[in-house]
C-alpha cells in the first residue's frame, strides 16, 4: 500500500510570500492529486498529473516520477489561499481509489 | 452541472445507533467512491463502486459499515451499531470512469459525531 507524506504538516506565511507544498510517495503510480480543503470540508481538485508541470493561475504543480515526489507552488500567496492541500495518488489498475497524505495546514497573513 | 449531492450533512448519534447517509454522483459519473476523513487525518478510501458493482472494499469494516449502489447511480453508506471512532466527515466522490487520468469531484461531507 502506497504511504504518502507531505511537508510541512502546518506553514504559515506572509501575504506575497512563495510557497512549497511538499509530496512524497513509496510506490509507482499512475497518477498524483492536489486538492485543497476549506474548513466545512468541501474538497477541491486543483491539478490531477503523471508527469511534468502543470500551471493554472498563481499555483504549480511538479511530479519527478523517478524520485517519487511531488511540489505544489504559490507565487503571490494571498490570505484566501488560506487552507488545507492534500496530495493523493492513484495506483491504477481498476481498484483505484486515491490514497491520501495527511494534508498541509497552510495560513496566509495579510 | 449540478455537483456531488449528500445528505445529511450533519448528525449526531449514540454509539450503537445506527446511521445512513446518502449519495447523489454527478450524472453519467460510472465510479462512486465513499472516503471516510477522521479530524487531522487525510481521506480513507472505504469503498469504490463502479456502476452498481463494488471495485474495492478492502478498507471497509464489514462487521459494521455496509454500502449500495442498486441501480448505479446513488449510493447509500451504512454503520450499524455505530461506535466512538467512527465519528468523521464521511465524503462521497464520484468520476466518469475510474480511470487514471479521470479527475474526482467531491461531495461537501456528512459530518458525524457519535456519543
Amino acid at each position: 500500500k502506497n504511504e504518502v507524506e507531505q511537508s510541512p504538516q502546518n506553514l504559515t506565511a506572509q501575504e506575497g510570500e512563495f510557497i512549497t507544498i511538499n509530496c512524497s510517495y513509496s510506490v509507482g503510480i499512475s497518477a498524483l492529486h492536489w486538492l485543497q480543503q476549506h474548513p466545512g470540508g468541501g474538497i477541491v481538485s486543483l491539478f490531477m498529473l503523471s508527469s511534468g508541470k502543470k500551471k493554472h493561475g498563481r499555483l504549480i504543480a511538479t511530479i519527478n516520477i523517478q524520485e517519487k515526489h511531488s511540489s505544489l507552488h504559490i507565487t503571490a500567496s494571498h490570505p484566501r489561499d488560506s487552507a488545507v492541500y492534500i496530495c493523493a495518488v492513484r495506483e491504477g489498475g481498476g481498484a483505484d481509489g486515491l490514497t491520501f497524505g495527511k494534508g498541509t495546514h497552510l495560513i496566509i497573513q495579510p | 452541472e449540478a455537483g456531488v449531492a449528500q445528505s445529511p450533512r450533519y448528525k449526531i448519534i449514540e454509539k450503537r445507533q445506527s446511521v445512513a447517509f446518502w449519495c447523489n454522483p454527478i450524472s453519467g459519473h460510472a465510479t462512486l467512491y465513499w472516503y471516510q476523513q477522521i479530524l487531522g487525518q487525510g481521506p480513507k478510501l472505504l469503498i469504490q463502486f463502479q456502476n452498481n458493482g463494488v471495485v474495492d472494499d478492502s478498507q471497509l469494516p464489514k462487521d459494521r459499515f455496509s454500502a449500495e449502489r442498486l441501480k448505479g447511480v446513488d449510493s447509500t453508506l451504512k454503520i450499524q451499531p455505530a461506535k466512538l471512532e467512527d465519528s468523521a466527515v464521511y465524503l462521497c466522490a464520484s468520476s466518469p470512469q475510474g480511470l487514471a487520468y479521470n479527475e474526482q469531484f467531491f461531495g461537501p461531507g456528512t459530518r458525524l459525531t457519535v456519543l
